[in-house]
């Protein structure tokens, strides 16, 4: 089934140790979302990329960055994990910008 | 600009009964609406989308919405719940034109369901 997958489902790090989440995709989607969500809250958009064109969101930390090798990868890196960081990270695609969001299940980081 | 209101946030409902939960929106312009569900520690899954065709709307696993526009709302209903709907519920807009991507989600509804 295409699908979206993001690895690992739970990570676990150490104040200012950084990580990369990844988020891979088999729907062929233009567009690719990172989100943070964090408890009983919506998911708030850090940043997407467009094919190669990457947009960031006015107010993701620069501590929060994205490559996006292909077509089908993602990936977020957290170059200096606070504790504040600690959330559920959420890979979304989409075919073109406009349509609904397809997500993965989320990678829930915990920040020691 | 766009937004969007979920008026409770929190439902309770005893299985087998009706589901209501209300999404009011603004928009300058007759906008593209979804809802989305997330159960726990998952992440969240489309139930349905308007986009301007019919306004009666149905969705995956019962669910259906009705976009009226002359109330701006799209209200998310399931004339009988079952337990494994319980689950966090947001009602999305895409943020300004359609080619933006970015979607402006509601503050999210915990449907509770009872047996």
């Amino acid at each position: 089934d295409a699908m979206v997958i993001q690895n690992p489902r739970y990570q676990v790090t150490q104040f200012g140790k950084p990580v990369t989440l990844s988020c891979s995709q088999t729907l062929n989607h233009n567009v690719m979302y990172w989100y943070q969500q964090k408890s009983s809250q919506a998911p708030k958009l850090l940043f997407h990329y467009y094919d190669k064109d990457f947009n960031n969101e006015a107010d993701t930390p620069d501590n929060f960055q994205s490559r996006r090798p292909n077509t089908s990868f993602c990936f977020l890196d957290i170059r200096s994990p606070g504790l504040g960081d600690a959330a559920m990270y959420l890979c979304a695609t989409s075919r073109e910008q406009g349509f609904g969001q397809f997500f993965g299940p989320g990678t829930r980081l915990t920040v020691l | 600009a766009q937004s969007v209101t979920q008026l409770d946030s929190h439902v309770s409902v005893s299985e087998g009964t009706p589901v209501l939960l209300r999404c009011n929106y603004s928009s300058s312009y007759s906008p593209s609406l979804f809802w989305y569900v997330q159960h726990p520690n998952k992440g969240l899954q489309l139930l349905l989308k308007y986009t301007s065709a019919a306004t009666l709307v149905k969705g995956i696993n019962g669910f259906e919405a009705e976009f009226k526009k002359s109330e701006t709302s799209f209200h998310l209903t399931k004339p009988s719940a079952h337990m494994s709907d319980a689950a966090e519920y947001f009602c999305v807009v895409p943020q300004g034109s359609s080619n933006t991507g970015k979607l402006i989600f509601g503050q999210g509804t915990t449907l509770q369901v009872k047996p």
